[in-house]
């Protein structure tokens, strides 16, 4: 019964390029949830999503970043033309449906944007 | 946007002695309240949940308190152990959102 699966675990980007984070729900979930962990804060909800469709996505900054949770594959998250304010942990997490506050997080991506 | 605090950014604790690890939340409206573990370099893990029409919940080792008037949670935790040293994180759900909202978490150490 595999968990959250987010990969890479550790990605390095240089100012400018693009990064792309992936997530596999767990069996069964159909909702995905990202967050992100700067350096000693705590986790800041950044975009839910359903397959195909983006339920709400109030956290995302407005520019460079995108998600999307397509009908087949994993969740991608997107964030182009990285600089360093971007260096932080990205977690995603994913619940069945109906059960929206049961979130299960995946080890999360750590991003360092050099 | 502060809308859920721990003010205790750390806590020690001796084994076998009870951990209480608090939190403070502003929105009436959340549906259920959340804690969660966090070790270095892991996703946080789901430890236990409190629906806000309850006011104490318990699972084994682990107990938390919600006190609505107050605005205010508790996660207890007895008898501590070693293992039990990492992050914890409180964080309500709902409030016509659909997110989590994590304080800023309560590093607990748990010293044998």
């Amino acid at each position: 019964n595999a968990g959250v699966m987010q990969n890479p675990r550790h990605l390095v980007r240089r100012r400018g390029q693009e990064a792309r984070l992936r997530c596999s729900p767990m069996k069964g979930h159909s909702h995905v949830y990202w967050y992100r962990q700067l350096p000693e804060e705590g986790l800041k909800f950044m975009v839910y999503l359903q397959k195909e469709n983006i339920i709400d996505e109030s956290g995302m900054p407005k520019e460079r970043f995108s998600a999307e949770f397509p009908k087949e594959g994993p969740s991608i998250l997107r964030i182009q033309q990285v600089v360093r304010g971007d260096s932080a942990a990205y977690f995603c997490a994913s619940s069945p449906a109906g059960l929206a506050y049961e979130q299960y997080f995946g080890p999360g991506t750590r991003l360092t944007v050099t | 946007d502060q809308q859920v605090k721990q003010n205790s950014p750390s806590l020690s604790v001796q084994e076998g002695r009870i951990s209480i690890l608090n939190c403070d939340y502003t929105n009436s409206m959340f549906d259920y309240f959340l804690w969660y573990k966090k070790y270095p370099a892991e996703g946080p893990t789901f430890l236990i949940s409190i629906s806000s029409i309850k006011d104490k919940n318990e699972d084994g080792r682990f107990t938390v308190f919600l006190n609505k008037s107050a605005k205010h949670l508790s996660l207890h935790i007895v008898p501590s152990q070693p293992g039990d040293s990492a992050v914890y994180f409180c964080a309500p759900y709902g409030g016509a959102t659909n997110k989590l909202i994590f304080g800023t978490g309560t590093l607990l150490a748990v010293q044998p």
